[in-house]
Protein backbone atom coordinates (compact mmCIF):
# COMPACT_ATOMS: atom_id res chain seq x y z
CA UNK A 1 0.00 0.00 0.00
CA UNK A 2 1.28 3.30 -0.88
CA UNK A 3 2.22 5.58 2.03
CA UNK A 4 3.92 9.15 3.03
CA UNK A 5 5.46 9.55 6.05
CA UNK A 6 5.99 12.91 7.69
CA UNK A 7 8.25 13.93 10.94
CA UNK A 8 8.06 14.79 13.37
CA UNK A 9 4.67 14.92 13.36
CA UNK A 10 4.70 19.08 15.87
CA UNK A 11 7.80 21.14 16.50
CA UNK A 12 7.93 23.91 18.22
CA UNK A 13 10.54 26.67 17.96
CA UNK A 14 11.59 30.32 18.51
CA UNK A 15 11.66 32.69 15.88
CA UNK A 16 15.29 32.84 14.39
CA UNK A 17 15.87 29.30 14.54
CA UNK A 18 16.05 26.95 11.35
CA UNK A 19 13.78 23.43 11.33
CA UNK A 20 14.27 20.83 9.28
CA UNK A 21 10.67 18.44 7.77
CA UNK A 22 11.30 15.54 6.79
CA UNK A 23 8.90 12.75 4.22
CA UNK A 24 10.00 9.18 3.17
CA UNK A 25 7.28 7.50 1.32
CA UNK A 26 6.42 4.42 -0.32
CA UNK A 27 4.54 4.96 -3.57
CA UNK A 28 4.42 2.84 -6.72
CA UNK A 29 5.34 4.45 -10.09
CA UNK A 30 6.41 7.72 -7.69
CA UNK A 31 6.38 11.13 -10.58
CA UNK A 32 7.07 13.63 -7.72
CA UNK A 33 6.71 14.85 -4.34
CA UNK A 34 4.78 18.21 -3.52
CA UNK A 35 5.08 20.12 -0.44
CA UNK A 36 1.97 22.50 0.97
CA UNK A 37 2.09 25.15 3.24
CA UNK A 38 -1.27 25.04 5.50
CA UNK A 39 -2.69 27.77 7.90
CA UNK A 40 -6.14 28.67 8.37
CA UNK A 41 -7.75 27.03 5.54
CA UNK A 42 -6.71 25.89 1.91
CA UNK A 43 -2.81 24.40 1.79
CA UNK A 44 -0.61 26.49 -0.56
CA UNK A 45 1.96 24.91 -3.11
CA UNK A 46 5.35 25.84 -1.96
CA UNK A 47 7.64 23.24 -4.32
CA UNK A 48 7.67 20.28 -6.50
CA UNK A 49 9.97 18.01 -6.95
CA UNK A 50 10.92 15.43 -9.54
CA UNK A 51 14.86 14.77 -9.51
CA UNK A 52 17.28 13.78 -7.10
CA UNK A 53 19.57 15.91 -5.69
CA UNK A 54 18.49 19.27 -7.19
CA UNK A 55 17.67 21.82 -4.70
CA UNK A 56 14.44 24.13 -4.64
CA UNK A 57 14.64 27.35 -3.32
CA UNK A 58 11.97 30.08 -2.25
CA UNK A 59 13.03 32.53 -0.18
CA UNK A 60 13.79 31.11 3.44
CA UNK A 61 12.17 28.28 2.34
CA UNK A 62 14.27 25.02 0.06
CA UNK A 63 13.68 21.41 -0.49
CA UNK A 64 15.69 18.22 -1.64
CA UNK A 65 14.42 15.28 -2.67
CA UNK A 66 16.60 11.95 -2.69
CA UNK A 67 14.86 9.49 -4.47
CA UNK A 68 17.62 6.55 -3.51
CA UNK A 69 16.30 7.40 -0.23
CA UNK A 70 12.84 7.61 -0.78
CA UNK A 71 12.20 10.99 1.22
CA UNK A 72 12.65 14.48 1.16
CA UNK A 73 13.46 17.96 3.53
CA UNK A 74 11.75 20.59 4.14
CA UNK A 75 14.32 23.33 5.57
CA UNK A 76 13.10 26.63 6.72
CA UNK A 77 15.92 29.16 8.34
CA UNK A 78 15.26 32.07 10.28
CA UNK A 79 11.93 31.05 10.81
CA UNK A 80 9.10 33.75 12.09
CA UNK A 81 5.97 33.41 14.01
CA UNK A 82 4.23 34.00 9.94
CA UNK A 83 5.97 30.71 9.21
CA UNK A 84 3.44 28.66 12.08
CA UNK A 85 1.45 26.01 9.84
CA UNK A 86 0.78 22.87 9.28
CA UNK A 87 3.24 21.54 6.19
CA UNK A 88 2.11 18.66 4.29
CA UNK A 89 3.97 16.66 1.66
CA UNK A 90 2.12 15.35 -0.99
CA UNK A 91 3.32 12.21 -3.71
CA UNK A 92 2.19 12.06 -7.12
CA UNK A 93 2.40 8.29 -9.10
CA UNK A 94 2.03 8.04 -12.45
CA UNK A 95 -0.85 5.38 -12.62
CA UNK A 96 -3.19 7.72 -10.91
CA UNK A 97 -4.24 11.05 -10.62
CA UNK A 98 -4.70 11.76 -6.89
CA UNK A 99 -2.05 12.72 -4.76
CA UNK A 100 -1.28 10.46 -1.29
CA UNK A 101 -0.29 13.18 1.86
CA UNK A 102 1.48 12.38 4.26
CA UNK A 103 0.38 12.86 7.75
CA UNK A 104 1.64 16.38 8.41
CA UNK A 105 4.29 18.59 10.55
CA UNK A 106 2.77 21.23 12.72
CA UNK A 107 4.97 23.74 13.50
CA UNK A 108 4.59 26.66 15.98
CA UNK A 109 7.30 29.56 15.94
CA UNK A 110 7.25 31.56 19.02
CA UNK A 111 8.34 35.33 19.38
CA UNK B 1 -3.47 31.17 -10.90
CA UNK B 2 -6.67 28.87 -11.25
CA UNK B 3 -8.93 29.59 -8.42
CA UNK B 4 -11.30 27.07 -6.70
CA UNK B 5 -14.02 28.07 -4.80
CA UNK B 6 -16.12 26.27 -2.31
CA UNK B 7 -19.20 27.10 -0.74
CA UNK B 8 -20.48 27.60 2.20
CA UNK B 9 -17.12 27.52 4.65
CA UNK B 10 -18.95 27.06 7.62
CA UNK B 11 -22.23 25.09 7.87
CA UNK B 12 -24.00 24.14 11.47
CA UNK B 13 -26.52 21.77 11.04
CA UNK B 14 -28.92 19.61 13.46
CA UNK B 15 -27.90 15.80 13.68
CA UNK B 16 -30.12 13.99 10.48
CA UNK B 17 -30.32 16.39 8.26
CA UNK B 18 -27.91 16.74 4.57
CA UNK B 19 -25.77 19.35 3.91
CA UNK B 20 -24.26 20.37 0.07
CA UNK B 21 -21.11 21.76 -0.22
CA UNK B 22 -19.80 23.02 -3.05
CA UNK B 23 -16.99 23.17 -5.23
CA UNK B 24 -16.17 25.15 -8.19
CA UNK B 25 -13.30 25.81 -10.51
CA UNK B 26 -13.72 29.72 -11.62
CA UNK B 27 -11.54 30.22 -14.68
CA UNK B 28 -10.55 26.45 -15.78
CA UNK B 29 -12.37 23.03 -16.34
CA UNK B 30 -11.53 20.14 -14.07
CA UNK B 31 -12.34 17.44 -15.28
CA UNK B 32 -11.11 15.72 -12.21
CA UNK B 33 -11.60 17.15 -8.63
CA UNK B 34 -10.60 15.63 -5.19
CA UNK B 35 -12.53 15.87 -2.17
CA UNK B 36 -10.83 15.52 1.36
CA UNK B 37 -11.68 15.24 4.81
CA UNK B 38 -9.57 16.93 7.52
CA UNK B 39 -9.78 16.55 11.20
CA UNK B 40 -8.16 19.17 13.86
CA UNK B 41 -4.34 19.27 13.74
CA UNK B 42 -4.35 16.51 11.20
CA UNK B 43 -3.58 15.85 7.41
CA UNK B 44 -5.86 15.66 4.64
CA UNK B 45 -7.43 12.30 4.26
CA UNK B 46 -8.98 11.78 0.40
CA UNK B 47 -12.52 10.61 0.50
CA UNK B 48 -13.14 10.68 -3.00
CA UNK B 49 -12.17 11.69 -6.78
CA UNK B 50 -15.01 12.99 -8.74
CA UNK B 51 -14.59 12.73 -12.70
CA UNK B 52 -17.26 14.89 -14.52
CA UNK B 53 -19.83 12.58 -16.06
CA UNK B 54 -19.45 9.54 -14.29
CA UNK B 55 -19.30 8.28 -11.06
CA UNK B 56 -17.13 8.98 -8.13
CA UNK B 57 -14.39 6.56 -7.15
CA UNK B 58 -14.35 6.54 -3.35
CA UNK B 59 -11.18 5.33 -1.13
CA UNK B 60 -11.36 2.67 1.09
CA UNK B 61 -13.40 3.08 4.48
CA UNK B 62 -15.30 6.17 3.03
CA UNK B 63 -18.94 5.32 3.06
CA UNK B 64 -20.47 6.39 -0.82
CA UNK B 65 -24.18 6.19 0.60
CA UNK B 66 -23.52 8.67 3.51
CA UNK B 67 -21.03 11.19 1.18
CA UNK B 68 -22.75 11.57 -2.04
CA UNK B 69 -20.67 13.77 -4.85
CA UNK B 70 -21.63 14.87 -7.56
CA UNK B 71 -20.07 15.93 -10.93
CA UNK B 72 -22.52 16.73 -13.34
CA UNK B 73 -20.39 19.80 -14.70
CA UNK B 74 -16.51 20.54 -16.17
CA UNK B 75 -17.36 23.45 -13.28
CA UNK B 76 -18.70 21.99 -10.43
CA UNK B 77 -18.70 19.14 -8.01
CA UNK B 78 -20.65 18.87 -4.73
CA UNK B 79 -20.68 16.60 -1.78
CA UNK B 80 -23.61 16.02 0.09
CA UNK B 81 -23.09 14.65 3.60
CA UNK B 82 -26.89 12.91 4.36
CA UNK B 83 -28.16 12.35 7.24
CA UNK B 84 -25.36 13.97 9.07
CA UNK B 85 -24.36 13.21 12.33
CA UNK B 86 -21.89 14.93 15.44
CA UNK B 87 -19.14 12.55 13.68
CA UNK B 88 -19.35 14.06 10.38
CA UNK B 89 -18.36 17.23 12.27
CA UNK B 90 -14.99 18.22 10.29
CA UNK B 91 -13.60 20.03 7.53
CA UNK B 92 -13.95 19.04 4.07
CA UNK B 93 -11.62 20.49 1.31
CA UNK B 94 -12.25 20.19 -2.56
CA UNK B 95 -9.04 20.30 -5.23
CA UNK B 96 -8.85 20.44 -9.15
CA UNK B 97 -6.11 20.89 -10.92
CA UNK B 98 -5.92 22.00 -14.54
CA UNK B 99 -4.11 20.23 -17.69
CA UNK B 100 -0.85 22.14 -17.24
CA UNK B 101 -1.13 21.87 -13.09
CA UNK B 102 -0.93 18.12 -14.04
CA UNK B 103 1.94 18.46 -15.49
CA UNK B 104 3.61 21.12 -12.88
CA UNK B 105 1.95 19.16 -9.90
CA UNK B 106 0.13 21.83 -8.97
CA UNK B 107 -3.21 21.25 -7.14
CA UNK B 108 -5.70 23.82 -6.43
CA UNK B 109 -7.87 23.78 -3.51
CA UNK B 110 -11.06 25.71 -2.44
CA UNK B 111 -11.01 27.35 0.93
CA UNK B 112 -12.35 24.43 2.59
CA UNK B 113 -16.20 23.73 4.60
CA UNK B 114 -16.52 23.87 8.05
CA UNK B 115 -19.47 21.36 8.88
CA UNK B 116 -20.82 21.15 12.48
CA UNK B 117 -23.38 18.73 13.36
CA UNK B 118 -25.09 19.57 16.07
Amino acid sequence: EDKVVQSPLSLVVHEGDTVTLNCSYEVTNFRSLLWYKQEKKAPTFLFMLTSSGIEKKSGRLSSILDKKELSSILNITATQTGDSAIYLCAVDAYNTDKLIFGTGTRLQVFP
Amino acid sequence: GAVVSQHPSWVICKSGTSVKIECRSLDFQATTMFWYRQFPKQSLMLMATSNEGSKATYEQGVEKDKFLINHASLTLSTLTVTSAHPEDSSFYICSASTTSGRATGELFFGEGSRLTVL
